[in-house]
């Protein structure tokens, strides 16, 4: 059974910092890609970053580009995304999701329970 | 970056009735390359269809796909109690992968 399991979310004032886990099981790790996707209160999904297999290849949304990083722990099946200079519209519910393939062009067919994001003074 | 429009926002419908949600890429999304969700309230999105049509594993055949190109639909044939939630769209044939707003169905 494939199981995503997120944490590190909080609460963290404008300009801030925080790092997300996803902790991954129930399927091998190495030949997926997988995301991070966000869901500000009351609003939709949005894409937020994604990485290879290896970890060779990343992959930001142009809100997030240059402040984010996602980087990933193939001994330990985990996933990581460092949050840097936090802004008010960052906050949502971030999820974990696995891509379908190993290709970055894919959708997501598992996806975490979320971490919640609250970035205010 | 693609942007998909879902309509209509909110569809309000009783339990046995039929659903139909569209979605439309604002560009040609290549090879049918599009997938549907469905959220509850406090829980994950869970996938329902990938590549227009196909049904994920476990997803009744209550649920359907279809479309092309710049038009898609989902189609809930028959209403169950359970499937009163949000409906997102997302294209993953163009970079950035990209959702469309949802459509609520709630019962009527």
């Amino acid at each position: 059974e494939v199981q995503l399991l997120e944490s590190g979310g909080g609460l963290v004032q404008p300009g801030g910092s925080l790092r997300l886990s996803c902790a991954a099981s129930g399927f091998s790790f190495r030949n997926y890609v997988m995301n991070w996707v966000r869901q500000a209160p009351g609003k939709g999904l949005e894409w937020v970053s994604g990485i290879s297999g290896s970890g060779g290849s990343t992959y930001y949304a142009d809100s997030v580009r240059g402040r984010f990083t996602i980087s990933r722990d193939t001994s330990k099946n985990t996933v990581f995304l460092q949050m840097n200079s936090l802004r008010a519209d960052d906050t949502a519910v971030y999820y974990c999701a696995k891509s379908d393939s190993s290709n970055y062009y894919g959708y997501f067919d598992y996806w975490g329970q979320g971490t919640l994001v609250t970035v205010s003074s | 970056e693609i942007v998909l429009t879902q309509s209509p926002g909110t569809l309000s419908l009783s339990p046995g009735e039929r659903a139909t949600l569209s979605c439309r890429p604002s560009h040609t999304v290549s090879s049918s390359y599009l997938a549907w969700y469905q959220q509850k309230p406090g829980q994950a999105p869970r996938f329902l269809i990938s590549g227009a049509s196909n049904r994920a594993t476990g997803i009744p055949d209550r649920f359907s796909g279809s479309g092309s190109g710049t038009e898609f639909t989902l189609t809930i044939s028959r209403l169950e109690p359970e499937d009163f939630a949000v409906y997102y769209c997302q294209q993953y044939g163009s970079s950035p992968l990209t959702f469309g707003g949802g459509t609520k169905v709630e019962i009527k």
